[in-house]
């Protein structure tokens, strides 16, 4: 079984542009969320998605968006790309009813 | 606001010894409490989670022990291995609002076990 896809696997991006970062869970799975990880700091939260519905949001600037699509994958959107933007993105899947959330390999995005 | 304080934020323990990490949470909402370890460039795999009913879980050579009352709880690596060397985060969450959890992460533990 294939587990949580994510892509690109790399990026770089000039300040200003914007980003849009891709994520396929594990099939049966219908919620996702998103993370963002600076380097030598654990994964922040940013959005979680059950059933095509936000679920949850963190801390995070308007800058950030994103959305479920009816197969469960999901895009994170981020606009205006700061430098401080640089960092591991991550998605997480899960069944949604139960806690055990699994991750993928993560997006790593530079703003230069 | 850290809501998940970890300690130490480096370690170092020779093969075969124990790796023991700690961690604090202040939100009595909390209510599952798991393991990640992360290997450079990749993403977080779970290693082994907890609810607050049980004060210590096992699997392998995985334990984790939780203290409900002091807000604590921590992962003991026994007979410690140069494959276990990468960064460990312990992680919260309240999964009772009735989805997939949103995940509180601690900054992060990295281990080296030496020859």
């Amino acid at each position: 079984d294939a587990g949580v896809t994510q892509s690109p696997t790399h990026l770089i991006k000039t300040r200003g542009q914007h980003v849009t970062l891709r994520c396929s869970p594990i099939s049966g799975h219908k919620s996702v969320s998103w993370y963002q990880q600076v380097l030598g700091q654990g994964p922040q939260f940013i959005f979680q998605y059950y059933e095509k519905e936000e679920r949850g949001r963190g801390n995070f600037p308007d800058r950030f968006s994103a959305r479920q699509f009816p197969n469960y994958s999901s895009e994170l959107n981020v606009n205006a790309l700061l430098l401080g933007d640089s960092a591991l993105y991550l998605c997480a899947s899960s069944t949604g009813t139960a806690i055990r959330a699994f991750f993928g390999q993560g997006t790593r995005l530079t703003v230069v | 606001q850290q809501q998940v304080k970890q300690s130490p934020q480096s370690l170092i323990v020779q093969k075969g010894g124990i790796s023991i990490i700690n961690c604090a949470y202040e939100n009595t909402a909390f209510d599952y409490f798991p393991w990640y370890q992360q290997f450079p460039g990749k993403g977080p795999a779970l290693l082994i989670a907890i609810r607050p009913d049980v004060s210590e879980k096992k699997e392998g050579r995985f334990t984790i022990s939780f203290n409900k009352s002091a807000k604590q709880f921590s992962l003991h690596i026994m007979d410690s291995q140069p494959g276990d060397s990468a960064t460990y985060f312990c992680a919260a969450s309240n999964p009772n609002t009735g989805t997939a959890s949103k995940l509180t992460f601690g900054t992060g533990t990295r281990l080296q076990v030496t020859l």
